[in-house]
């Protein structure tokens, strides 16, 4: 499978720092990624989607001057979290969407990015 | 109504037994579906894909899909303790977005 790298993997923060984290695809283009959060014990929670060249789309409820989206190439697009307060601690997932014929396109998963704010 | 729905579980098997895991859809124009597993601390990974009614079989796993009753399912062979995980049912919008159910955790016991 295709492979979405993630970095870091792992940050602590204090509260009102900006975060940025990177997602990549490493062996193919993506012209869209995907931005999740997931609390403990919960399911994933999209984001946002994020497209080369354009802005982000978000979802309601989701801040889009918190959580700023930069897509500016075909293997890269990063989520900055600015301002971080406790609240925003959780687990940041990226994924990668592949594109296929008739509707068979998959999204593969970076690792996640595990956010803690002080 | 949830749009993907999954039983929380936990769903017990003894190892070697056949797990059946189950997802019901309430969007009928959903085409196509996904199966991605999570270890804990982890991220999801992807099991197996399915988009026409009927049964794809990749090794150990089985995915069932009927579209005119709106559920996939799961079939894990052979469980082994290391399949023990969250396996999370997804589906694709029109909008590439996917939609994942709450996720049914796998206990495996050896």
């Amino acid at each position: 499978g295709a492979v979405v790298s993630q970095h870091p993997s792992r940050v602590i923060c204090k509260s009102g720092t900006s975060v940025k984290i990177e997602c990549r695809s490493l062996d193919f283009q993506a012209t869209t990624m995907f931005w999740y959060r997931q609390f403990p014990k919960k399911s994933l929670m999209l984001m946002a989607t994020s497209n080369e060249g354009s802005k982000a789309t978000y979802e309601q409820g989701v801040e889009k001057d918190k959580f700023l989206i930069n897509h500016a190439s075909l293997t890269l697009s990063t989520l900055t979290v600015t301002s971080a307060h406790p609240e925003d601690s959780s687990f940041y997932i990226c994924s990668a969407r592949v594109g296929g014929t008739g509707g068979t396109d998959t999204q593969y998963f970076g690792p996640g990015t595990r956010l803690t704010v002080l | 109504q949830k749009e993907v729905e999954q039983n929380s579980g936990p769903l017990s098997v003894p190892e070697g037994a056949i797990a059946s895991l189950n997802c019901t859809y309430s969007d009928r124009g959903s085409q196509s579906f996904f199966w991605y597993r999570q270890y804990s601390g982890k991220s999801p990974e992807l099991i197996m894909s399915i988009y026409s009614n009927g049964d794809k079989e990749d090794g150990r796993f089985t995915a069932q899909l009927n579209k005119a009753s709106q559920y996939v399912s799961l079939l894990i062979r052979d469980s082994q303790p290391s399949d023990s995980a969250t396996y999370l049912c997804a589906v694709r919008r029109s909008s590439y977005k996917l939609i994942f159910g709450s996720g049914t955790r796998l206990l495996v016991r050896p």
